[in-house]
């Protein structure tokens, strides 16, 4: 069965240090999105991206963050500047688009800033 | 205008009893309303959606309850299992399709 997959799994980082997270969405789905999940709280939305833009952004994601799909496989999530705030896990998810609204998440990574 | 309220935040059943668990919203216009399970270590993972023009949707052990004059809906495990144990996220679906999460409830089914 087509799944997302995410890596790495864990991503440990200096506080000011540049990370990258990468996603592979399942192969037919056009709609993307990062989600990220701090300890013990709610899943919040970062960013939806369609057509090669950005399609919606939430407050959270702000001049520190981009998403790139650079090649027609890889959905990355760019953290230019680490805060200690940013510690949390990322998921990324993906729909077809084409009919229902079901998003399909991966398993995350997850993000520590030192 | 773009929150779900959900409750309780944790829950602990006895195996074979009925989980139930409660989200509140407050803009009509949301249409699509989900739930979703997420165990450690994993992502979210849609376990059953309803849409606000019926009043319940069953799928096995699992059932979601909508009332849409009070703008609630609600989860019901029956014959709750350990293998349910895991966090419950209901969700609605905001502009662009993004997923709007309530604030989870960690479900712990006792053997």
């Amino acid at each position: 069965e087509p799944e997302v997959t995410q890596t790495p799994s864990h991503q440990v980082t200096q506080m000011g240090q540049e990370v990258i997270l990468r996603c592979v969405p399942i192969s037919n789905h056009l709609y993307f999105y990062w989600y990220r999940q701090i300890l013990g709280q709610k899943v919040e939305f970062l960013v939806s991206f369609y057509n090669n833009e950005i399609s919606e952004k939430s407050e959270i994601f702000d001049d520190q963050f981009s998403v790139e799909r650079p090649d027609g496989s890889n959905f990355t999530l760019k953290i230019r500047s680490t805060k200690l705030e940013d510690s949390a896990m990322y998921f990324c998810a993906s729909r077809t688009g084409l009919q229902g609204n079901e998003q399909f998440f991966g398993p995350g990574t997850r993000l520590t800033v030192l | 205008q773009q929150q779900v309220k959900q409750s309780p935040q944790s829950l602990i059943v006895q195996k074979g009893g009925i989980s139930i668990i409660n989200c509140a919203y407050e803009n009509t216009a949301f249409d699509y309303f989900p739930w979703y399970q997420q165990f450690p270590g994993k992502g979210p993972a849609l376990l059953i959606a309803i849409r606000p023009d019926v009043s319940e949707k069953k799928e096995g052990r699992f059932t979601i309850s909508f009332n849409k004059s009070a703008k609630q809906f609600s989860l019901h495990i029956m014959d709750s299992q350990p293998g349910d144990s895991a966090t419950y996220f209901c969700a609605t679906l905001g502009s662009a399709s993004k997923i709007i999460f309530g604030s989870g409830t960690r479900l712990s089914i006792r053997p």
